[in-house]
């Protein structure tokens, strides 16, 4: 089974953007999708979009439509996230997860990369 | 978007119990749903895919039911690991979304 290891954490400050990246074990992904997952301080879970490399295809939440961006690199096997116009209440613990299929989501999970914004 | 509603949002119970979790979505989502186990500082982990099937190596006690709107996970016999905070997902429709939360915790 693919592991996903994620960058370390990250400081910003508002306004700024970050860029966290997830890469897979052995060099690949092999998986369906890749997802990114937030979960601020003491929170739920909150999906922020997903690539599926095979067809070129990305959905992202309304809700962070127009400042969120994910891509990948085939040929290192990794995933990036990046987060533009940052505010505080994007203090969060990012995760990437991957579908195996389009059936078996979100069946492996990085171990988390925390980004804090303060001024 | 599909709001996805969990009860309880806190559950007390003892080793040994039988426990049940329920999920409802304000739409059907046909078999599309996830459920994940979360312990403090961890990732999430998969639990039972659509709907009903286990993940490979998730204990047999715990079980995925349910379709359209209505859901539920069942812990058969509660064992010490299993105190954690459960999620369901569901992934029909973008954006996908999670339900807030069932924490299971000692009585």
């Amino acid at each position: 089974q693919v592991r996903l290891v994620q960058s370390g954490a990250e400081a910003k400050k508002p306004g700024s953007s970050v860029k966290v990246s997830c890469k897979a074990s052995g060099g690949s992904f092999n998986s369906y999708s890749i997802s990114w997952v937030r979960q601020a301080p003491g929170q739920g879970l909150d999906w922020l979009g997903h690539i599926i490399p095979a067809f070129g295809i990305r959905n992202y939440a309304q809700k962070f439509q127009g400042r969120v961006t994910i891509t990948t690199d085939d040929s290192t096997g990794t995933a990036f996230m990046e987060l533009s116009s940052l505010r505080t209440e994007d203090t969060a613990v990012y995760y990437c997860a991957t579908c195996r299929g389009p059936e078996v989501c979100l069946d492996v999970w990085g171990q988390g990369t925390t980004v804090f914004v303060s001024s | 978007d599909i709001q996805m509603t969990q009860s309880p949002s806190t559950l007390s119970a003892s080793v040994g119990d039988r426990v049940t979790i329920t999920c409802r979505a304000s739409q059907s989502i046909s078999s599309w749903l996830a459920w994940y186990q979360q312990k403090p500082g961890k990732a999430p982990k998969l639990l039972v895919y659509k709907a009903s099937t286990l993940q490979s190596g998730v204990p047999s006690r715990f079980s995925g039911s349910g379709s359209e709107t209505e859901f539920t996970l069942s812990i058969s016999t509660l064992q010490p690991d299993d105190f954690a905070v459960y999620y369901c997902q569901q992934y029909s429709d973008y954006p996908w979304t999670f339900g807030l939360g069932t924490k299971v915790e000692t009585k």
